[in-house]
């Protein structure tokens, strides 16, 4: 089936650990994307990329990091310079931007900060 | 600066009944709108869009319409159903770029 797929699902962190959230899909969409939901504020974009290789900030990117090595795969780092990094994070794709796609998400990964 | 708002965080619908969730932009350059369900810890799901170039798309109890001068658009479900309860969100984008605006969500309720 395709689809987008995030990984873990539920993740601990301690303060000023560095974590990895994964997210792949086989659905052969150039663009890829991270949110980030918290209560009351919607999704906002953290990072976004349009094509391998190529990646740019959103509207909330300070404390995050990531990469687009591969067409699937867009991982996100949420560092220790993140100051409320307890959320619930999703990734999505498209295979073009505005008219010619709707976005697709994954189920979205939980961090927790301890 | 918030280019899309939904200024409802909450609707409830009697069941059969329809329901009418608004959303707002500022940025004039979006050209393309999408509404989504979501339920907690899920990920949303697609449910209908409509280009700058219509006012109007149908998909089964989904109409979207769009005003561009009030820069308004509104998803309407006829009939309500008890399954469509969940936090809707409308979306906004240029497609000149690839960026996807989210607004902050309405919660919607519908009572049976």
């Amino acid at each position: 089936d395709g689809g987008i797929t995030q990984s873990p699902k539920y993740l601990f962190r301690k303060e000023g650990q560095n974590v990895t959230l994964s997210c792949e899909q086989n659905l052969n969409h150039d663009a890829m994307y991270w949110y980030r939901q918290d209560p009351g504020q919607g999704l906002r974009l953290i990072y976004y990329s349009q094509i391998v290789n190529d990646f740019q900030k959103g509207d909330i990117a300070e404390g995050y990091s990531v990469s687009r090595e591969k067409k699937e795969s867009f991982p996100l780092t949420v560092t220790s310079a993140q100051k409320n990094p307890t959320a619930f994070y999703l990734c999505a794709s498209t295979s073009g931007p505005g008219n010619t796609g709707e976005l697709f998400f994954g189920e979205g990964s939980r961090l927790t900060v301890l | 600066d918030q280019q899309v708002k939904q200024n409802s965080p909450s609707l409830s619908v009697q069941e059969g009944r329809i329901s009418i969730l608004n959303c707002d932009y500022t940025n004039s350059m979006f050209d393309y709108f999408l509404w989504y369900k979501k339920y907690p810890a899920e990920g949303p799901t697609f449910l209908i869009s409509i280009s700058s170039i219509k006012d109007k798309n149908e998909d089964g109890r989904f109409t979207v319409f769009l005003n561009k001068s009030a820069k308004h658009l509104s998803l309407h479900i006829v009939p309500s159903q008890p399954g469509d309860s969940a936090v809707y969100f409308c979306a906004a984008s240029d497609s000149g770029t690839y960026k996807y605006i989210f607004g902050t969500g309405t919660r919607l309720k519908v009572l049976a």
